[in-house]
């Protein structure tokens, strides 16, 4: 079973509240990714989770909050969003953190986020 | 920047093979090429990744070259369900994590 599970599937949320995404995977993976996807473009890397631990973000700002609180679950919180963040949120997960390239990557179908 | 080149979009015909190029010609040793595709308004579905040798699974084949500078994804029997965008995508082989990917190939199957 290679299944990424995301919750919610749609998401509308105004400028000033806080909102979280919710990831699960229970594949045994050990590496979590959060991707941000605009309309008709592709797939942008956000934040990589490694052991549990933020080993990559991309310069995002910090209204985004990754947290792994566990090997399964990733969340990304959500706060003072702007309407430009607006968005198909992804989110990955590969067995093994140092197997670099020969680690394949599952996707979940995503939370679409509107920010009115 | 993606390292890669595909047309932005190809038609094919159901039930005939889907043949998909991709271009990597600055690819170097021990870079990976990976395929994915992405139906509408879902998340992205791997399909195959090869190093060298031509690869084979269930869904689809790999061809690539043997200068490893460009290679073809086929899919052997379109259905309407393979009506995606195709991402061709070269992953180098060390401790890095990211999937960098590029504008993809619209892949239409025609009824």
């Amino acid at each position: 079973d290679t299944e990424v599970t995301q919750t919610p599937k749609h998401l509308v949320m105004g400028m000033t509240n806080k909102k979280s995404l919710k990831c699960e995977q229970h594949m045994g993976h050990r590496a979590m990714y959060w991707y941000k996807q605009k309309a008709k473009k592709p797939p942008e890397l956000m934040f990589v989770y490694s052991y549990e631990k933020l080993s990559i973000n991309e310069s995002v700002p910090s209204r985004f909050s990754p947290e792994c609180p566990n090997s399964s679950l990733l969340n990304l919180h959500l706060h003072a969003l702007q309407p430009e963040d607006s968005a198909l949120y992804l989110c990955a997960s590969s067995q093994d953190p140092s197997g670099g390239a020969r680690e394949t990557q599952y996707f979940g179908p995503g939370t679409r986020l509107l920010v009115l | 920047d993606a390292k890669t080149t595909q047309p932005p979009s190809m038609d094919c015909a159901e039930g005939r093979a889907a043949n998909l190029p991709c271009n990597h010609s600055t690819i170097s040793g021990n870079e990976y090429v990976y395929w994915y595709r992405q139906i509408h308004s879902q998340g992205p579905q791997y399909i195959i990744h090869g190093l060298k040798n031509n690869e084979t699974n269930e869904m689809a084949s790999l061809i690539i070259t043997e200068d490893r500078k460009s290679s073809t994804l086929i899919l052997p029997h379109a259905t309407l369900r393979d009506t995606a965008v195709y991402y061709c995508i070269v992953r180098p082989n060390f401790s890095d994590d990211k999937i960098i990917f590029g504008k993809g190939t619209r892949l239409h199957i025609l009824p």
